[in-house]
């Protein structure tokens, strides 16, 4: 049964805490994406990574980190330098880009973060 | 201007109504555009997905894209109140490209 998968499902922050957020894909996705969802705006993308051990910023990487280590695991540090961390996380993927092909995107369930 | 702008509703229709979902974009080099369909507190799953411009249609669902109007819009037939949910508009440019999302519009079909 193929999909993604994040955890946990909520997490709770403590001041100063860094705390990461699991995301693994059984898909053979060679592309996996960040995302930040606040209500009333569009998803915003914190980071993105097309291949193992490459990562680029998105739009509003300051005060997350990432890694890619296994091409089927992609997680997200929200660290303390992060002043508004609460928010809905949801992780993508998606398959190598083609250079004729953009495909689209699927998307894990997401983890809810909120600060004590 | 945002890049890509969304109605974001609510929208409360009566159970059958046919359901028309908008959005507008400002940057004419998006070809790629998606609809996605997200159940409050779940991640957003893809509904439709069309290349340039034209209509496509799967099963109750229409998606059309008019690149000269910079407007794309998903229409939903017979709605039923298991469509309730918020929907997403998504688009991009060429390979490479990320994605750019509309906030999304919040639908309730009342039985």
């Amino acid at each position: 049964d193929g999909g993604i998968t994040q955890s946990p499902k909520y997490l709770f922050r403590k001041e100063g805490q860094n705390v990461t957020l699991s995301c693994e894909q059984n898909l053979n996705h060679d592309a996996m994406y960040w995302y930040r969802q606040d209500p009333g705006q569009g998803l915003r993308l914190i980071y993105y990574s097309q291949i193992v051990n490459d990562f680029q910023k998105g739009d509003i990487a300051e005060g997350y980190s990432v890694s890619r280590e296994k091409k089927e695991s992609f997680p997200l540090t929200v660290t303390s330098a992060q002043k508004n961390p609460t928010a809905f996380y949801l992780c993508a993927s998606s398959i190598e880009l083609d250079f004729e092909y953009q495909e689209t995107q699927y998307f894990g369930p997401g983890t809810r973060l909120l600060v004590l | 201007q945002k890049e890509v702008e969304q109605d974001p509703g609510p929208l409360s229709v009566p159970e059958g109504a046919i359901v028309s979902l908008n959005c507008t974009y400002s940057n004419s080099a998006f070809q790629y555009f998606m609809w996605y369909r997200q159940y409050s507190r779940k991640g957003p799953e893809l509904l439709m997905y069309t290349y340039s411009s034209g209509n496509k249609e799967d099963g109750r669902f229409t998606a059309q894209v008019d690149k000269s109007s910079k407007y794309i819009s998903l229409f939903i037939r017979d709605s039923q109140p298991s469509d309730s949910a918020t929907y997403l508009c998504a688009m991009s440019s060429s390979y490479g490209q990320n994605f750019v999302f509309g906030p999304g519009t919040r639908l309730s079909v009342l039985p």
